[in-house]
């Protein structure tokens, strides 16, 4: 979800569960989204994206999800491993002639062995 | 493989300093963003530029001008560095309308 006040959403899991992480975008006429990973200390990294005419979309162990009705976004990691522990955060397009993102604030996992 | 290369990791400046930021990406995209990140703010567009010696104030320009002059490159500017810039300061390149963007590694400022 969205962060509230100067301190991250967090969520930990063990190694080997699967991790689900929420978003809740703001613009009802967004027609693209992103999830992106961002380790300690380096810059964000694409990891699914997906767009308004699907529900669903899977990785390789990701699945994003979207329910347009509510204006939310959800992030599946499956067997969740230590690798992934990192800031997630979605991004939303309004699309047109719009070119840029705007961005959540962003969840950190954390993987616990 | 295709990349954004930010020239410095971490940069320690003094105040009052003029501090330049470059960013270079190789995959001839249109769009170029400067943001900054810092704890519990997120992301916060700084400045941006649809096409070269194109740009467009984003959200906090206050202190910062950009720079393109070449496609490829897109360059920061901290025209008087102050100790409130110090910051982590991430560049981000998109093609056309409505992509993902592909980000540098970030720099790290740090201004005392």
């Amino acid at each position: 979800g969205e962060s509230v006040g100067l301190h991250l959403p967090t969520l930990s899991v063990q190694e080997g569960d699967n991790s689900i992480i929420n978003c809740a975008y703001s613009n009802s006429a967004s027609d693209y989204f992103i999830w992106y990973k961002q380790e300690s200390g380096k810059g964000p990294q694409f990891i699914i994206d997906i767009r308004s005419n699907m529900d669903k979309r899977q990785g390789q162990r990701v699945t994003v999800l979207l329910n347009k009705t509510v204006k939310h976004l959800s992030l599946q990691i499956a067997a969740t491993q230590p690798g992934d522990s990192a800031v997630y955060f979605c991004a939303e397009n309004s699309g047109g002639s719009n070119y840029k993102l705007t961005f959540g604030k962003g969840t950190l996992l954390t993987v616990n062995p | 493989d295709v990349k954004v290369t930010q020239s410095s990791r971490y940069l320690v400046k003094r105040t009052g300093e003029k501090v330049f930021l470059e960013c270079v990406q190789d995959m001839d995209h249109e769009n170029m963003f400067w943001y900054r990140q810092d704890p519990g703010l997120g992301l916060r567009l700084i400045y941006f530029s649809y096409d070269v010696k194109m740009k467009e104030k984003g959200d906090i320009p206050e202190g910062y001008s950009v720079s393109r002059e070449k496609k490829e490159r897109f360059s920061l500017i901290l025209e008087s560095a102050s100790t409130n810039q110090t910051s982590m300061y991430l560049c981000a390149s998109s093609r056309g309308q409505g992509g993902g963007y592909t980000f540098g590694s970030g720099t790290r400022l740090t201004v005392v």
